[in-house]
């Protein structure tokens, strides 16, 4: 079974460009939740995808964006990318199986550098 | 909005000792709080959640201690080790609809040989 994957590591992009970062799921995670994580502080929620659907958002503006397959694998794509955007975006994947507690399994994170 | 404060900021305790890291919600619907411990250019990985219908819960050197009327949990790490030098989290989360973590600014722990 493996674990939570994202892809690219790293990355260095100019303002106003645009990124897509990738993360697939832990193998029978079918929800995926993305965070952006700044320098010395804790993740803030972005997004969720719950079977393909966007299932609640955080406090970020449109420019972010995300899509989940059908294989439960997910993307972030942020639109013209502001020096505020350099951070490691981390990918989070649950088994949502109705259950009262179900853990969120981080990936090892995208960290975006806006120049 | 801070919807949960994490202290302190930075913590040193010697091996052997005992590290105490506290957190405070507001929210009354947050039902789940886990806590995630993070390395330097890893994701947080998941120590240790607990439900408020239990006031303690043990896995280990890991506790967490839970109090409900005053809306605190905290994580206690018994005979720290250099290896638990990290970075620990907070987080609070609701069981229904999305279930967004709301994670504390963080702990930097480091465990003095």
């Amino acid at each position: 079974e493996t674990g939570v994957t994202q892809s690219p590591t790293h990355l260095i992009k100019t303002r106003g460009q645009q990124v897509t970062l990738r993360c697939s799921s832990q193998s029978g995670h079918n929800t995926v939740s993305w965070y952006q994580q700044a320098l010395g502080q804790g993740p803030q929620f972005i997004f969720q995808y719950y079977r393909e659907e966007e299932n609640g958002r955080g406090n970020f503006p449109p420019r972010f964006s995300g899509l989940q397959f059908p294989n439960y694998s997910s993307e972030l794509n942020v639109n013209a990318l502001e020096l505020d955007d350099s951070a490691l975006y981390l990918c989070a994947s649950s088994p949502w199986t109705g259950g009262r507690s179900d853990t969120q399994y981080f990936g090892p994170g995208t960290r975006l550098t806006v120049l | 909005q801070q919807q949960v404060k994490q202290s302190p900021q930075s913590l040193i305790v010697q091996k052997g000792g005992i590290s105490i890291i506290n957190c405070a919600y507001e929210n009354t619907a947050f039902d789940y709080f886990p806590w995630y411990q993070q390395f330097p250019g890893k994701g947080p990985a998941l120590l240790i959640a607990i439900r408020p219908d239990v006031s303690e819960k043990k896995e280990g050197r890991f506790t967490i201690s839970f109090n409900k009327s005053a809306k605190q949990f905290s994580l206690h790490i018994m005979d720290s080790q250099p290896g638990d030098s990290a970075t620990y989290f907070c987080a609070a989360s609701r069981s229904s609809g999305r279930r967004a973590l709301t994670f504390g600014s963080g702990t930097r722990l480091q465990v003095q040989p």
